[in-house]
């Protein structure tokens, strides 16, 4: 089982530039999450999503947009790249209790 | 007012110290705390999780929710320098998985 897998795992993006981080799961979890993390801080949720065609703001939805056509797969789409979107984003399931965690994308936008 | 909120330390002490992280929430309908930890450039893992209130043990860790104070700490025992990470607290309502803002801790040998 490859797990929570996220792609790519670093990139440099312009500002007005366009986006979308893949993440892609194996273990046919129903929920879903992504996350950024800015520098010393903690996980604030973007989206989420509770099923194939479910998907629902978290904290920090604007500048975002989420599907989520199948289990599998829950991509984040940034478009019009903004410096204050420089972060890393996880991407993540959850099991009942258990979330796991992708790798995380490493995003600049320059 | 954040629902979940966490002093981001940092927090430095000796090997062996008993460590105490702690965490407040603000709604008291919540019922299903954890706490996640996240080593340097890595996505965090759950350490322990708790239903409601009480204590829960596992090894060096225990964890704690007092729900009259809306209070959930974690307790480290006798610390080792592989403690030494991002300790994040965390709680799941309504499909929701929220995160405290995280605190350091290192553990010095």
């Amino acid at each position: 089982n490859a797990g929570v897998t996220q792609t790519p795992k670093f990139r440099i993006l312009k500002i007005g530039q366009s986006m979308t981080l893949q993440c892609a799961q194996d273990m046919n979890h129903n929920y879903m999450y992504w996350y950024r993390q800015d520098p010393g801080m903690g996980l604030k949720l973007i989206y989420y999503s509770v099923g194939a065609g479910i998907t629902d703001k978290g904290e920090v939805p604007n500048g975002y947009n989420v599907s989520r056509s199948t289990t599998e797969d829950f991509p984040l789409r940034l478009e019009l790249a903004a410096p204050s979107q420089t972060s890393v984003y996880f991407c993540a399931t959850l099991d009942g209790t258990e979330a796991f965690f992708g790798q995380g994308t490493r995003l600049t936008v320059v | 007012q954040k629902e979940v909120e966490q002093d981001p330390g940092p927090l430095s002490v000796p090997e062996g110290a008993i460590v105490s992280l702690n965490c407040t929430y603000s709604n008291s309908a919540f019922q299903y705390f954890m706490w996640y930890r996240q080593y340097s450039r890595k996505g965090p893992e759950l350490l322990m999780y708790t239903y409601s209130s009480g204590n829960k043990e596992d090894g060096r860790f225990t964890a704690q929710v007092d729900k009259s104070s809306k209070y959930i700490s974690l307790f480290i025992r006798d610390s080792q320098p592989s403690d030494s990470a991002t300790y994040l607290c965390a709680i799941w309502s309504s499909y929701k998985l929220i995160f405290g803002s995280g605190t350091r801790l290192l553990v010095r040998p």
